[in-house]
């Protein structure tokens, strides 16, 4: 079946801009997750939602960025007024119900750059 | 908090040859799992293999083996037969147990390997 999908693939935005980034998860999946890795701080996880708790947002750096998950299926990260230090890549994530919970399953990630 | 340490920044090897990856973490956890992930160029996560604590034999996925040593917390990956496509960056990562939880990722191992 297919995978977990994002868009875009790049995302190149103006430093003050805001952006979304969207993340399709595996069809069935209930938990979706959304990390961010860059060159200094390597790979830091942001956000999960599982089904219809509310989500776990400790990992968000600030209350710029902020995350939805609409119908338990797609998600979207929202940057608002965007740095350089945002400039990484940005990975979704998803796992299974039942005995392989743990396991995620990622997607091609997003790479935004802010000029 | 837990952590993840991988001390190899880059191994290189010749084709057919085994190579070994390190990992150590640090937790209070009983409960937990661990998991070796394989990022090429194309930034796509792969998951390699995947270990249970509760589980005292090691994980194997084919030329993919783990030493996973609970009490010294330490979880190296075996390469066997090493190719030319195992090059990438490797990524040791922890989960708490109890559902879905965030990954907790080292700071990765490139590894290269030689024709």
């Amino acid at each position: 079946g297919a995978g977990v999908s994002q868009s875009p693939s790049n995302k190149v935005t103006e430093k003050g801009k805001d952006v979304e980034l969207r993340c399709d998860p595996i069809s069935g999946h209930t938990a979706l997750y959304w990390y961010r890795q860059s060159l200094g701080q390597g790979l830091e996880f942001l956000i999960y939602f599982q089904g219809n708790s509310a989500p776990d947002k400790s990992g968000l750096p600030s209350d710029r960025f902020s995350a939805e998950r609409t119908g338990g299926s797609v998600s979207t990260l929202t940057i608002q007024r965007t740095q350089q230090e945002d400039s990484a890549v940005y990975l979704c994530a998803s796992s299974p119900t039942g005995d392989r919970v743990d396991t995620q399953y990622f997607g091609p990630g997003t790479r935004l750059t802010v000029l | 908090a837990q952590t993840v340490t991988q001390s190899q920044p880059e191994m290189s090897v010749q084709e057919a040859e085994t190579v070994t990856l390190s990992c150590t973490y640090d937790t209070s956890e009983n409960n937990y799992y661990l998991f070796w992930y394989k990022q090429p160029p194309s930034r796509q996560m792969i998951l390699v293999i995947r270990q249970e604590a509760y589980k005292q034999q090691n994980a194997t996925e084919n030329r993919f083996s783990v030493n996973f040593q609970k009490a010294a917390k330490s979880f190296s990956l075996k390469i066997s037969d090493s190719q030319l496509g195992d090059t990438a960056m490797y990524f040791c990562a922890f989960m708490a147990g109890g559902g879905a939880q965030k990954l907790v990722f080292g700071q990765g191992t490139r590894l290269t390997i030689n024709p």
